[in-house]
Order: structure tokens, then C-alpha cells, then sequence
């Protein structure tokens, strides 16, 4: 398998500009998660889903971040207008269900910089 | 709110050292513990721990789990530059919904 696929590997957009990232999960993991990082607040998550229904989308930071799964293979983070704050790495990670733990493997992120 | 404190946030040693990373932690309902290796982009599991005391190994790495005390080391021997990074805890918990809450990372720099 090739892993955690995210595109793309780097964005520089203009405030107020959509942004919409992309990801494709490991085949056969049920859960996705996207994860912001900065120095500042390290890794936060944003939302996962479980079988393509988002669960617990407390970390979307405002109404201008919304994310969607519409199949099992596919999912996107838009940011709608985006911000400097929003300057981030972006990551995409699947999971398993089963067992103890949650094993996540993580995509390559996508680089964002919002001038 | 789950919590998870690593440290040292930073460290720099020689070739050859053995370092030890720490992580403590504050959740409820317990499930996991997991380190990552974050060299330049995405995090890369190391280990998971849900049991006290059974020390995970892989070649010269290490880590155990205490479940009483609230934390868990990750031990390096024989340190070389390769082992340069960021290193990351996170710990899973039932009451926040199965979600992974990571650390800030401790970052290790490995000097020849």
C-alpha cells in the first residue's frame, strides 16, 4: 500500500482565497483524522471520521474550516476564506479499528502558507 | 481536558549517548499510550504501551509504560545522528472519544 496520500505537498495562497486539501487514506482503515501542526500548539486535531461520518469535529477552529468524506478513499479539508493564522502543516492520518490503541499513519501534510 | 507534558522540550548530545525522553500525562479513562519520530514531515510510530511496566523494544530504542505514576519513557542508547528529531507522545483516552492528544514533542539533536 502507499500509505497516507495527501496533496497538496505545498500551498501559498492570498488571504481570503479558498484552500482545499486533500487526502486519501490507507485502504481498509475505517478511521481519518486531520491534524494541524505549528511551532506554537504543536499537533491539534481538527476532525475524524469513523466510516466516513464525521465524529467529533471539536477542533475545527471556526466556521471557515469544514471537511467532508464522501467515500471511504477520499477526504478534504477546506479552509473558506483563509487567513495568515491558518499558516500550517496540514496531515491527514488513517487508522484501524481492533484492539487496543490507536495506531495512526500519517500522511506527508500539505505545507500551507496564507499570505 | 486530556493533558500531556513531554520533556525535556529539547536536547543536544554526542554521538554515542543514551538519552531518556519523558512524558506524563492527565487523562481519564485510559486506553494508550503511543511515541512517534517526526524527522522532516509526517510522524512515524515507534511504540504503543497500555500495559504497566512491559518494556517495549526495538533495537536501541526502549520505552515503558507506568500506569500508577502517569508517565512513560523513551530510552535511546548508543545515540547517532540519525536519531535526530522530534519526538512525540500521545496518549488515547475513552473519555475524549478514542481521540489521540499529542505533546509538544520533545526535539533531539544528535551531534557527531
Amino acid at each position: 500500500d502507499a500509505g497516507v496520500i495527501q496533496s497538496p505537498r505545498h500551498e501559498v495562497t492570498e488571504m481570503g482565497q479558498e484552500v482545499t486539501l486533500r487526502c486519501k487514506p490507507i485502504s481498509g482503515h475505517d478511521y481519518l483524522f486531520w491534524y494541524r501542526q505549528t511551532m506554537m500548539r504543536g499537533l491539534e486535531l481538527l476532525i475524524y471520521f469513523n466510516n466516513n461520518v464525521p465524529i467529533d469535529d471539536s477542533g475545527m477552529p471556526e466556521d471557515r474550516f469544514s471537511a467532508k468524506m464522501p467515500n471511504a478513499s477520499f477526504s478534504t479539508l477546506k479552509i473558506q476564506p483563509s487567513e495568515p493564522r491558518d499558516s500550517a502543516v496540514y496531515f491527514c492520518a488513517s487508522s484501524q479499528t481492533g484492539g487496543l490503541g490507536r495506531k495512526l499513519f500519517f500522511g506527508s501534510g500539505t505545507q500551507l502558507s496564507v499570505l | 481536558e486530556d493533558k500531556v507534558v513531554q520533556s525535556p522540550l529539547s536536547l543536544v548530545v554526542h554521538e554515542g549517548d543514551t538519552v531518556t525522553l519523558n512524558c506524563s500525562y492527565e487523562v481519564t479513562n485510559f486506553r494508550s499510550l503511543l511515541w512517534y519520530k517526526q524527522e522532516k514531515k509526517a510522524p512515524t510510530f515507534l511504540f504503543m504501551l497500555t500495559s504497566s511496566g512491559i518494556e517495549k523494544k526495538s533495537g536501541r530504542l526502549s520505552s515503558i509504560l507506568d500506569k500508577k505514576e502517569l508517565f512513560s519513557i523513551l530510552n535511546i542508547t548508543a545515540t547517532q545522528t540519525g536519531d535526530s528529531a522530534v519526538y512525540l507522545c500521545a496518549v488515547e483516552a475513552s473519555s475524549s472519544n478514542y481521540k489521540l492528544t499529542f505533546g509538544k514533542g520533545t526535539l533531539l539533536t544528535v551531534n557527531p
